[in-house]
């Protein structure tokens, strides 16, 4: 099966710096990569995802960049906010619709 | 749109005892419809997918016996953790797509604390 490996665990930016997490995957035939943001206790929350067909897309603060050939994909957060402390993670999905997630990235930016 | 939304948030049970939590699509019609487990500072565990009519398949590891789900309706499935015990103490998610390849929408999660 699909295994989802994502780096760093932790991740502590001052506000106003940029935020970036890595994952990486291993079947190639993964064509679907979601974020999720979650706070504690709550739902995971879509923030942005991507199809294997695009390389690159942003939604203000956030964008994401995707590497087909390398098989990982990246989280980037510009002008981080206090209210961007939460635990993201990355997953990817085969035509089969299951995630797999990555193990997650608690973020905690500095005010 | 696309609210899911489960019953109870949270739950306190005894030791052996059964407890159901309920995943309900509020405004689409769910044709799978997923259930996670998550622990205290850790990833979402997928345990079983379920289409609505037919049985659920389940992850490797993950004990059907113990684990029932059913999804008797377009928006309606059920996960029944019977025979609890402490270490199935979780954080229950269960998420919700329509047919083919599109969004999984979470629920809120359901905390189970079994004593």
């Amino acid at each position: 099966g699909e295994n989802v490996e994502q780096h760093p665990s932790t991740l502590s930016v001052q506000e106003g710096d940029s935020a970036v997490i890595k994952c990486t995957y291993s079947d190639s035939a993964s064509n679907y990569f979601p974020w999720y943001k979650q706070e504690l206790g709550k739902r995971p929350q879509l923030i942005i995802d991507i199809r294997s067909n695009v390389g690159e897309k942003k939604d203000q603060r956030i964008a994401v960049t995707l590497n087909k050939t390398a098989k990982h994909f990246s989280l980037h957060i510009t002008e981080t906010q206090p209210e961007d402390s939460a635990v993201y993670f990355c997953a990817a999905r085969v035509d089969d619709y299951k995630l797999s997630f990555g193990a997650g990235t608690t973020v905690t930016v500095r005010a | 749109g696309a609210v899911v939304s489960q019953h109870p948030s949270w739950v306190i049970c005894k030791s052996g005892t059964s407890v159901k939590i309920e995943c309900r699509s509020l405004d689409f019609q769910a044709t799978t419809m997923f259930w996670y487990r998550q622990f205290p500072k850790q990833s979402l565990m997928l345990m079983a997918t379920s289409n609505e009519g037919s049985k659920a398949t389940y992850e490797q590891g993950v004990e059907k016996d113990k684990f029932l789900i059913n999804h008797a309706s377009l928006t309606l499935s059920t996960l029944t953790v019977t025979s609890a015990h402490p270490e199935d103490s979780s954080f229950y998610i269960c998420s919700a797509s329509q047919s083919g390849p599109y969004e999984q929408y979470f629920g809120p999660g359901t905390r189970l604390t079994v004593t």
